[in-house]
């Protein structure tokens, strides 16, 4: 089983949809959660890190479930530049680095 | 602005070539780390590094070495490349402490191995 999994999707929206991803870790003791954006032929910048009680920025809202094991991302109001792919990262133990899910495409279509 | 950059965007290089590929970070960030991303499998950690003259093996270090002889320089090698190295390879810094503090990543070296 992989330590991070994410549905690679694609998925594809129209806009203003509601849309979400789920990410799901197996080692339970992970302690820190990351959303990452990735475009097309670019490299990954931090969209969001998650916290216990849930954050949210605009239109984004993270969420941390540690019962199952799972972090979400929900994007309302989608617009035609939140096409992209989303990675979740995840760090687990005493290290500092991060393993990512493979990520899951979304296209905001007109 | 954090600015990493990698010594190129493209490479050709051919089996058995050594390969050198270069990362520069201006932040001052203790840590430093190489990934490739090939589809379906995400980004995968090959070696990280918490200091000048340290490193430690990710995931995959197999086939790769690195070298850190300065803060801002950490270097990816690949010793005899093979085909099944041809992927695009990642290089991201971070300040040391905190298990929040952000990666930030450079744009990417994609090495097609002939």
């Amino acid at each position: 089983r992989k330590e991070v999994e994410q549905d690679p999707g694609p998925f594809n929206v129209p806009e203003g949809a509601t849309v979400a991803f789920n990410c799901t870790y197996s080692n339970s003791a992970s302690q820190s959660f990351f959303w990452y954006r990735q475009d097309c032929r670019k490299e990954p910048k931090l969209l969001m890190s998650v916290y216990s009680s849930g954050n949210e920025d605009g239109r984004f809202t993270a969420q941390l479930n540690r019962a199952s094991q799972y972090i979400s991302l929900l994007i309302r109001d989608s617009k035609l530049s939140d096409s992209a792919t989303y990675l979740c990262a995840v760090i687990s133990g005493s290290a500092r680095q991060l393993t990512f899910g493979s990520g899951t495409q979304l296209t905001v279509l007109p | 602005d954090v600015k990493v950059t990698q010594s190129s965007r493209y490479l050709v290089k051919r089996t058995g070539e050594k390969v050198f590929l270069e990362c520069v970070q201006d932040m001052d960030h203790e840590n430093m780390f190489w990934y490739r991303q090939d589809p379906g499998l995400g980004l995968r950690l090959i070696y990280f590094s918490y200091d000048v003259k340290m490193k430690e093996k990710g995931d995959i270090p197999e086939g790769y070495s690195v070298s850190r002889e300065k803060k801002e320089r950490f270097s990816l090698i690949l010793e005899s490349a093979s085909t099944n190295q041809t992927s695009m390879y990642l290089c991201a810094s971070s300040f040391f402490g905190s298990s929040y503090n952000e990666q930030f990543f450079g744009p990417g070296t994609r090495l097609t191995v002939l």
